[in-house]
Order: structure tokens, then C-alpha cells, then sequence
């Protein structure tokens, strides 16, 4: 089974628009952090943001929040203005606490594509 | 900063040749990665290494083998390259605090094509 599940294979956005990717999990291990990544089209790959599974509150980075609803195992990320420049790919990951081996899983990606 | 340098960027090898991926990192962090990225597929785990003299296999380490005899370095070797092993990969590295939050810090990947 996966661990990590991003059901959207492509969006699109109105620039200045919000937009939330979707992102849902899986583990029995109460310790995990959840990270967010872009890569654009040169192919790096940009860590945006990070919710720890004991964090009381969401996360949040700039123009990227992080909806992290523990109860349903989703860690959807919210994008908000979006910009031209936030074309690209977008990678939900977990990596697990205490049973893990600390070991990051990807998800199979977002292409978000803004448009003028 | 360098952080985490991967290279070559880009080679084309034919079917039954050898190659080295080199990464290093200065960061001081102790796990390095190996992932390949196929299209649709997002990323997946080759072989990991949590400190220097040690390492394990990912999910998909057929085909590949790693050394690790310092922190900074992590080479990944392909014998007997085949078509399947056309990908991008990438090396990655993060620190480790006894934690779940470190990011993962990527190098910029190699395209490898095999023909």
C-alpha cells in the first residue's frame, strides 16, 4: 500500500488565485514529519515546507500553508496569490519517527500549472 | 554554500557499461540518499546510507551498488547498465537529530540515458 498519495496528477490555477494540492497519508507510527517540494522545470528539487505529526498548529512558509488535518491523514498544501513562477511539479513526503528508520517516502506528484 | 553536488549531469551510456554517479556533501550531515525519479512515478529509494562504513538498500537497489568511506561522499555505481535504468537521479542528504523534521537536501540530479 502507499504511503503517501497525491490524487491530483494536474492542476490548474488563475494566476493570484489559491489553490490546495492534496496529499494523504499513511502510518501506524505516532512520530512523522510531512514535507512539501517544488520542482520547476529545470528539475531541482526545493523543500517548501514541514508539519511535525505533534505540532499543535498548521504550518506555514510565506505563501504556502500547510492543512494538516491529523484525523483524516491529510496534509494538503495551500498555495495562496499563486504566481506564474509556481508551475511546476509538487511532491508530498513523509518520513517516520520512531519505526521508520527515518527513511523519506515521495508521493507521485502535483504538476500545478498557474495561468496568466 | 555547495550543499549537495551531484555529478555528472548528464551521460548517455550503451546497454552493458559501467558508470559512476558521484555525490558529495558538505554540510556534515550523516544520511545520504539515492533516488531515481521516473515519469508518473515520483520518487524511489535506491539505497540510503546513515553514516559513514554504513548502508542499506532502498526499494529498488537491483542493479546499483553504493559505498560510503566518508561522510561527504556517497557514490552510486551501475554495473552492466540496462534500458530500465534510464531515469533522473538523485542524491540527497539530511541531518539527523534523533527526529523526524530534517529536510531532505537534493543535489540538481543526473539525467542518465541508456541505449
Amino acid at each position: 500500500a502507499q504511503k503517501i498519495t497525491q490524487t491530483q496528477p494536474g492542476m490548474f490555477v488563475q494566476e493570484k488565485e489559491a489553490v490546495t494540492l492534496d496529499c494523504t497519508y499513511d502510518t501506524s507510527d505516532p512520530s512523522y514529519g510531512l514535507f512539501w517540494y517544488k520542482q520547476p522545470s529545470s528539475g531541482e528539487m526545493i523543500f517548501l515546507i514541514y508539519q511535525g505529526s505533534y505540532d499543535q498548529q498548521n504550518a506555514t512558509e510565506g505563501r504556502y500553508s500547510l492543512n494538516f488535518q491529523k484525523a483524516r491523514k491529510s496534509a494538503n498544501l495551500v498555495i495562496s496569490a499563486s504566481q506564474l513562477g509556481d508551475s511546476a511539479m509538487y511532491f508530498c513526503a513523509m518520513r517516520e519517527g520512531s519505526r521508520g528508520s527515518y527513511i523519506p517516502t515521495f508521493g507521485r506528484g502535483t504538476s500545478l500549472i498557474v495561468h496568466p | 554554500n555547495a550543499g549537495v553536488t551531484q555529478t555528472p549531469k548528464f551521460r548517455i551510456l550503451k546497454i552493458g557499461q559501467s558508470m559512476t554517479l558521484q555525490c558529495t556533501q558538505d554540510m556534515n550531515h550523516n544520511y545520504m540518499y539515492w533516488y531515481r525519479q521516473d515519469p508518473g512515478m515520483g520518487l524511489k529509494l535506491i539505497y540510503y546510507s546513515v553514516g559513514a562504513g554504513i548502508t542499506d538498500k532502498g526499494e529498488v537497489p537491483n542493479g546499483y551498488n553504493v559505498s560510503r568511506s566518508t561522510t561527504e561522499d556517497f557514490p552510486l555505481r551501475l554495473e552492466l547498465a540496462a534500458p530500465s535504468q534510464t531515469s533522473v537521479y538523485f542524491c540527497a542528504s539530511s541531518d539527523f537529530a534523533g527526529s523526524s523534521n530534517s529536510p531532505l537536501h537534493f543535489g540538481n540530479g543526473t539525467r542518465l540515458t541508456v541505449t
